[in-house]
């Protein structure tokens, strides 16, 4: 039983650019998070999805979108990207909002 | 001031030594959560709680809600028990909402 899965693991990316990461979420979850860890710090909640529709945000811009598909896989897209939002990008799954989390191990995104 | 607060922010122990870290909290909760990370990244879950305690192998964790105070306990340290904990706060309906996560304590643990 595959638990969360991330792709791409690492990635580098020029200020300006447009980035998507992917998430596939433990088998029989259905509720998918993402957070953004900065180097030494905990990480920040950006949003939650759930039934294809985000359920709740984080303090983020709006150029911090996302999706969530039928299979429930959800993609985290950054617009427009700064050099402050290099980062590890972790994505968590759970099968309802009162279920431990299952975390992925992350997408490090690198703005040049 | 952090609304999710831990200490110490690094700790080296002996192995077999007993190991505490402290979780101390200004909001309302859901349920608090103890993580791990692992250098690289990966983040494991190893406590749900949201009131009273909970016991998984060498590990344990403790509550007080009225405090606003947890603990993680470690028995018998191991030098792979090193690694970053973290302390997660729900604070919006559901337990594993819109977590607000502590800064990490480093442990290392030496043979």
């Amino acid at each position: 039983d595959a638990g969360v899965t991330q792709s791409p693991t690492h990635l580098i990316k020029t200020r300006g650019q447009q980035v998507t990461l992917r998430c596939s979420p433990k088998s029989g979850h259905d509720t998918v998070s993402w957070y953004q860890q900065a180097l030494g710090q905990g990480p920040q909640f950006i949003f939650q999805y759930y039934e294809e529709e985000e359920r709740q945000r984080g303090n983020f811009p709006d150029r911090f979108s996302g999706h969530q598909f039928p299979n429930y896989s959800s993609e985290l897209n950054v617009n427009a990207l700064l050099l402050g939002d290099s980062a590890l990008y972790l994505c968590a799954s759970s099968w309802d909002h009162n279920s431990p989390l299952h975390f992925g191990n992350g997408t490090r995104l690198t703005v040049t | 001031k952090n609304e999710v607060e831990q200490s110490p922010q690094n700790l080296t122990a002996q192995e077999g030594e007993f190991i505490t870290i402290n979780c101390s909290y200004s909001v309302g909760i859901s349920a608090l959560h103890w993580l791990q990370q692992h250098p690289g990244g990966g983040i494991v879950s190893l406590f749900m709680l949201s009131s009273g305690k909970k016991k998984h192998g060498r590990l344990i964790a403790t509550i007080n809600i009225q405090e606003k105070h947890s603990s993680l306990h470690i028995t018998a340290s191991h030098p792979r028990d090193s690694a970053v904990y973290i302390c997660a706060v729900s604070t919006d309906g559901g337990a594993t909402n819109k977590l607000i996560f502590g800064t990490g304590t480093l442990l290392a643990v030496q043979p």
